[in-house]
């Protein structure tokens, strides 16, 4: 069974600076999908990048963008010019692209944006 | 921009009771999931649901659940004789593809409704 690990429970970053949440997975296949979703208090689930494991390039979303290392099994997800707005609950998820359709999700990194 | 719409935002039921959780998932999209979030715990899968039945679930999604579109909007997740360790949040999501169609295609994320906090008391 597919895993992720979120090793962050917490995360502070000043506003305008730069922060990088950390993800890890195991898993045995080679085709699957991965993701950053964002959880603010509204409590939605709000899709902020995902990656395609067959790509190389690492998927950019204007300040979101991933460093993707398949060989080390860890995607990372980097904000640049971090806003207020960006204080979440950040998830980092898992979908086979063979087997299933379920998002197995890790436990999650608080994030707070300090003025 | 379309969304998943889920109804009630909280419903508060005694154990034992049955509840149902409702959901519109977007006009167009094919596959419905159900997902579950305990406080302070991660997102689990339940269950995903395709052309009227269910397509994978997981051993969380016991007999005590069942899921159903009655009709050609709605999708409810039922929940018999509910139980405290119940109390969650609950999600619903939609997309247009899955698992099932061959590929999942970069256009085919799920959108994921505002939730039902559900305590069982």
């Amino acid at each position: 069974a597919q895993t992720v690990t979120q090793s962050q429970p917490e995360m502070s970053v000043q506003e305008a600076e730069t922060v990088t949440l950390s993800c890890t997975y195991d898993t045995s296949e080679s085709d699957y999908y991965l993701f950053w979703y964002k959880q603010p208090p509204s409590r939605q689930m709000i899709l902020v990048i995902r990656q395609e494991a067959y790509k190389q390039q690492n998927a950019t979303e204007n300040r979101f963008s991933v460093n993707f290392q398949k060989a080390a099994k860890s995607f990372s997800l980097k904000i640049s010019d971090s806003q207020l707005g960006d204080a979440a609950m950040y998830f980092c998820a898992y979908r086979s692209g063979t087997s299933g359709s379920r998002l197995t999700f890790g436990e999650g990194t608080q994030l707070t944006v300090n003025p | 921009e379309p969304e998943v719409t889920q109804t009630p935002s909280h419903q508060v039921t005694q154990m034992g009771q049955e509840v149902i959780l409702r959901c519109v998932p977007i006009s167009n999209h094919l596959y419905f999931y159900w997902y579950r979030q305990i406080l302070g715990q991660k997102v689990e899968f339940l269950v995903s649901f395709y052309n009227n039945e269910i397509s994978e679930k997981s051993e969380i999604f016991d007999d005590q659940f069942s899921v159903e579109r009655p009709d050609g909007s709605n999708f409810t997740l039922k929940i018999r004789s509910t139980k405290l360790e119940d109390s969650a949040m609950y999600f619903c999501a939609s997309s247009e593809e899955g698992y099932g169609t061959g590929h999942y295609r970069d256009n085919s994320p799920l959108h994921f409704g505002n939730g039902t906090r559900l305590t069982v008391t």
